[in-house]
């Protein structure tokens, strides 16, 4: 089964708008963390936010916010104002606590198009 | 400034050949990572490393090998590549914690002929 589900392979959004991105994801681990990484068309790996399962308010980074609801088990990525640089593929990535492991799964992504 | 970078960046090699991609950090970070990317299937963990002599299996890691001799390098090795194993590799390095995001490297693009 799928331990990240990006649902949403394509979305345009108008420039100035704000756009979701959704993720949800699969795990019976009560301690994990939430990533989403950014990755614009040269293909670099950019990290944009962490939200940790025990925290209690919703992760916020400039224009990016996370919209974690833990019992719906979804961490959806919300881009405020959207600018045409925003224009990239997103992935949503979950590391769990138990094994230490230190490895990130990762979702399918979701290619985010501006229209200005 | 700490970086993680990757060479070659492209490589276009023949079906049977051995291919390694190197991949060097100056963060200092014990946790090190290869991944492909592929389309429809994001990214896939291949190796992985905890530090020095360590290495581990990730989901997708028949073909491939790793060794780490020291905290800088994790180089893969492609022992006799196939023109399955076409593809984007990423090289990635982390802080052991939780919150700790992996840092990447800008890809090598492999195709094999």
């Amino acid at each position: 089964a799928q331990k990240i589900t990006q649902t949403q392979p394509g979305m345009f959004v108008q420039e100035k708008e704000a756009v979701t991105l959704d993720c949800t994801y699969d795990t019976s681990d009560p301690s994990y963390g939430l990533f989403w990484y950014k990755q614009p068309s040269s293909g670099e790996m950019i990290f944009l936010i962490y939200q940790g399962s025990y925290d209690q308010q919703n992760a916020t980074e400039g224009r990016y916010s996370l919209n974690f609801q833990k019992a719906r088990k979804s961490a959806n990525l919300v881009i405020s104002a959207s600018q045409l640089g925003d224009s990239a593929m997103y992935f949503c990535a979950m590391r769990e606590r138990s094994g230490n492991t230190g490895k990130l799964i990762f979702g399918q992504g979701t290619t985010l198009q501006v229209k200005p | 400034d700490a970086e993680i970078t990757q060479s070659p960046r492209h490589k276009i090699t023949e079906t049977g050949r051995q291919v390694t991609l190197a991949c060097h950090q100056t963060w200092n970070h014990n946790n090190m990572f290869w991944y492909r990317q592929d389309l429809g299937h994001g990214l896939r963990l291949i190796h992985y490393s905890y530090g020095v002599h360590d290495t581990n299996k990730g989901e997708v890691s028949d073909g491939y090998s790793v060794s780490r001799s020291n905290t800088e390098d994790l180089p893969l090795t492609l022992e006799s590549a196939a023109s399955s194993q076409t593809s984007v590799y990423f090289c990635a390095s982390s802080e052991t914690g939780l919150n700790q995001p992996q840092h990447f490297g800008d890809g090598t693009r492999l195709s094999i002929l």
